[in-house]
């Protein structure tokens, strides 16, 4: 059973485009939203994060977008660049981060 | 450099085999958590130890077994392994209260 639904499994992004990458989840008792940046024969690396009493948070060209009533939170990747081509996670755990579920994963490839 | 080191980086071995994954976690991190990360699952909880004890279990098989040791380093053990234990895997360890940071990976070929 997939609790944290990711879509899409794969992306590709003109340079300068806008990357959208969109989480939805069942679980209401999730409270810890971390989205994880992987590049090939790398771990994850966490990239940002978001808890439920938050709408929306940004890091620099990251955004990620909560929206707590239809349970949905999505990743946005301004002036998205070659650099950013990695595999996205986006998760979400309860209280003490003691398991964290992770979505199916978005490839995104960012073309010159 | 998430401060996190597994060894091997990566590992071959037969089917019916026995192979042991270590993971050395950020200093003062008492949390660690292991993951199996396929094509076609994603990155699947196996089990998290806090303090040498054993906290969270996810969808770990029985021929899996982990262990955390007094100096907070960490093993996994895959017996009797099959073909489709080929995998990615990951350790991570937190901090109370923080969020999880990755290892490497170990790679594991079972042929």
């Amino acid at each position: 059973q997939q609790q944290v639904k990711q879509s899409p499994q794969s992306l590709i992004v003109q340079k300068g485009g806008i990357s959208i990458i969109n989480c939805a989840y069942e679980n209401t008792a999730f409270d810890y939203f971390p989205w994880y940046q992987q590049f090939p024969g790398k771990g994850p690396a966490l990239l940002i994060a978001i808890r439920p009493d938050v709408s929306e948070k940004k890091e620099g060209r990251f955004t990620i977008s909560f929206n707590k009533s239809a349970k949905q939170f999505s990743l946005h990747i301004m002036d998205s660049q070659p650099g950013d081509s990695a595999t996205y996670f986006c998760a979400a755990s309860t209280g003490g981060y003691q398991k964290v579920t992770f979505g199916i994963g978005t490839k995104l490839q960012v073309i010159p | 450099d998430s401060g996190v080191t597994q060894t091997p980086k990566h590992l071959i071995t037969a089917t019916g085999q026995r192979v042991t994954l270590r993971c050395s976690p950020r200093s003062g991190d008492l949390s660690v958590y292991w993951y199996q990360q396929s094509l076609d699952q994603g990155l699947q909880f196996l089990i998290h130890y806090y303090n040498g004890e054993e906290r969270a279990k996810g969808n770990i098989l029985e021929r899996f077994s982990a262990q955390q040791f007094p100096d907070l380093h960490s093993e996994l053990n895959l017996s009797s392994l099959e073909l489709g234990d080929s995998a990615l895997y990951f350790c991570a360890s937190s901090a109370i209260g923080d969020t999880q940071y990755f290892g490497p990976g170990t790679r594991l070929t079972v042929l």
